[in-house]
């Protein structure tokens, strides 16, 4: 994989229904894998870093998970809410650390 | 967090003139900055990094004397699109940091710039 690839494009979900969306990236050369929660017109907002394989992060009903032995990266949120719609990117980055982004996951939820 | 403010949010401007966005961090120093494009529909791409007080990085196919970037103080760097065309249009985001990787930056709002 030469580019990160997110999937899926966009989801619709009901208000406490759990989701999670999948982030691939090249698994050699790798640095660190970022998340951000981009809400329309504002800042995209840093979610998690994470460098090391196996490593999972959590804050509050969100939490992701990383594989870099194969390159993907798993974002999970437990019992959506409407305040949850954003577009959620991740991005990778390797030996130069400059960072390569997905087109981001467009998140609905739906009250 | 950190806070990143970036202006204008949104700019419309002739074909020809120049057009300035302004990123400042402004509650830290910000010794890098780093500018990225966004076209509809496509991901994030990285412009180029800038240091303060030294000359900007560009990445590859970015035109340096199109986009030129100034990072005069530790709180400011803007992007000058100079002679904008159509295909100038989009939107333009900085993020600042305190290191000199773009791990640890904070992002402004970004800037949607519409040639005509």
């Amino acid at each position: 994989i030469l580019n990160v690839e997110q999937s899926p494009q966009s989801l619709h979900v009901q208000e406490g229904d759990s989701t999670n969306f999948t982030c691939s990236f090249p698994s050699s050369n790798f640095y660190a894998l970022h998340w951000y929660r981009w809400e329309t017109a504002k800042s995209p907002e840093a979610l998690f870093v994470m460098t090391l394989n196996g490593d999972e992060k959590k804050k509050g009903r969100i939490s992701a998970t990383l594989n870099t032995k194969e390159g993907y990266s798993y974002l999970y949120i437990k019992g959506s809410q409407p305040e949850d719609s954003a577009t959620y990117l991740c991005a990778s980055s390797g030996g130069s650390y400059i960072p390569t982004f997905g087109r981001g996951t467009s998140l609905i939820v739906h009250p | 967090g950190a806070v990143v403010s970036q202006h204008p949010s949104w700019v419309i401007c002739k074909s020809g003139t120049s057009v300035k966005i302004e990123c400042r961090s402004l509650d830290f120093q910000a010794t890098t900055m780093f500018w990225y494009r966004q076209f509809p529909k496509q991901s994030l791409m990285l412009m180029a990094t800038s240091n303060e007080g030294s000359k900007a990085t560009y990445e590859q196919g970015v035109e340096k004397d199109k986009f030129l970037i100034n990072h005069a103080s530790l709180t400011l760097s803007t992007l000058t699109v100079t002679s904008a065309h159509p295909e100038d249009s989009s939107f333009y985001i900085c993020s600042a940091g305190t290191g000199t990787t773009p791990t640890e930056a904070f992002f402004g709002q970004g800037t949607r710039l519409t040639v005509v």
